[in-house]
């Protein structure tokens, strides 16, 4: 069974600080890797995907993730937070290229403090 | 184009009384998604269909619920007596078919904030 893991319910950053948000899974098979964010009270924007290729995965907003395979982590991040950036964010994953469901992690809520 | 379309944002109900959640996907798109959302928690999957057909319904409730995608009109998501647990915001995507057979990555609409009373 597929299954995603973001062990940080609560991430705390200064403005202008670079900023990591964690995600790890568990799938069978190659993982399609997503971030979305959310902002209060509004649905899930798409940021960014990883499904082959170059292990660094550039997205909307200045956002970027690395995808490790060895140590099944897909980490969200960016160089230098805006307080704009403060948002629900979740990591997901689909195994494969079928048109299966996403499989979503809890979400972390990312602060950044002026 | 236009996004994927939700309606009502925001809706009501009683307990024992019916709720209709209407999705239409973006233009070009050909799968629907439901997703559930509890407070405080990521999105679960229900259902996902194409039109006029379920593909997966593995996530949804045995009881109560049941969604549709007809072949004209917006994917319907319909809970019969809801229950106080039922509160919840319901999220709908859609993705479409990309050349080669792989397939695109899902958009989301705004949601449907589910209350019952």
């Amino acid at each position: 069974a597929q299954s995603v893991a973001q062990p940080e319910d609560q991430v705390n950053v200064a403005e202008g600080n670079p900023l990591t948000v964690k995600c790890t899974y568990s799938v069978s098979g190659n993982p399609y890797l997503f971030w979305y964010v959310q902002y209060p009270n509004r649905g899930l924007q798409f940021l960014l995907k990883y499904i082959t290729g170059d292990n660094l995965v550039k997205g909307s907003y200045g956002f970027e993730a690395e995808f490790n395979k060895s140590q099944t982590s897909f980490h969200l991040k960016k160089p230098s937070a805006l307080v704009s950036d403060s948002a629900l964010y979740f990591c997901a994953v689909r195994a494969g290229s079928g048109n299966t469901p996403l499989v979503f992690g809890k979400g972390t809520r990312l602060s950044v403090i002026a | 184009n236009a996004g994927v379309m939700q309606n009502p944002r925001h809706l009501v109900r009683r307990r024992g009384q019916e709720a209709r959640l209407r999705c239409s996907p973006m233009k070009g798109h050909s799968h629907v998604y439901w997703y559930r959302q509890l407070p405080e928690e990521g999105l679960k999957f229900m259902v996902y269909l194409q039109k006029e057909n379920i593909i997966d319904e593995s996530g949804m409730p045995k009881e109560r619920f049941s969604a549709e995608f007809p072949k004209e009109g917006p994917s319907i998501l319909r809970i019969q007596q809801v229950v106080r647990g039922d509160s919840a915001a319901y999220f709908c995507a859609s993705s479409s078919r990309l050349a080669g057979g792989t397939y695109n990555e899902q958009f989301f609409g705004p949601g449907t904030r589910l209350t019952v009373l």
